[in-house]
């Protein structure tokens, strides 16, 4: 069973002040990894999508990254409009290529 | 382009009532799917269409939960009868294919069972 497992479950950043999110995962077989990005009361966003270890993509703040048991969304210095819940979510090779989200890590990033 | 529709937003029903939740997704996407998500967790599939047929229905409580998706565009999702447990936003998906990466999201339908 495809398990994605991320970490902090919440993080408190002050503007300007750079971290990273951690997404761990298991899968039979990785065809993708995605990042999406979802705002209270709204459905996730579409960000990144990752294929391969060693992968990386960037839009403005965010950097993704992928190794062949995690990945990492670098955020620098961020923002207060930044502040979300950011979603993992892997695609197995195989099968019938449904998503599996993990839990989220909530973002709030303070002025 | 205009995205995934969903109604209504909110819905607040007693246990053992039913209720029915509505999508329209992106045109031309083909495939559609229902998620549901209970507040503080990620979200969970329940069904897949691929145009008007179920793709992948395995984690849908089927005893109290249906879903239709009718000519391959709007579907609904029926609950009936609810139950505490089932308070969740429902979150409708659509994708241009089966294997497409990017699911783009509706901003679902918040469901409260008293």
């Amino acid at each position: 069973e495809d398990q994605v497992t991320q970490s902090p479950e919440a993080l408190r950043l002050q503007e300007g002040e750079s971290s990273s999110l951690n997404c761990s995962y298991t899968v039979s077989g990785l065809r993708g990894l995605f990042w999406y990005r979802q705002d209270p009361g709204k459905g996730p966003e579409f960000l990144f999508t990752l294929y391969s270890a060693g992968e990386e993509k960037e839009k403005e703040r965010l950097k993704a990254t992928l190794t062949k048991k995690e990945s990492f969304l670098h955020i620098t210095a961020p923002k207060p409009e930044d502040s979300a819940t950011y979603l993992c979510a892997v695609q197995a090779k195989g099968g019938s290529y449904i998503p599996t989200f993990g839990r989220g890590t909530s973002l709030i990033v303070h002025p | 382009e205009a995205g995934v529709a969903q109604s209504p937003r909110y819905k607040i029903i007693e246990k053992r009532q039913s209720v029915a939740f509505w999508c329209n997704p992106i045109s031309g996407h083909a495939t559609l799917y229902w998620y549901q998500q209970i507040l503080g967790q990620g979200p969970k599939l329940l069904i897949q269409f691929q145009n008007n047929g179920v793709v992948d229905d395995s984690q849908l409580p089927k005893d109290r939960f249906s879903a239709e998706r009718l000519k391959g565009v709007d579907s609904t999702l029926k609950i009936q009868p609810a139950k505490l447990e089932d308070s969740a936003v429902y979150l409708c998906a659509s994708s241009q294919g089966q294997t497409s990466v990017k699911l783009f999201f509706g901003s679902g339908t918040q469901l409260s069972v008293l």
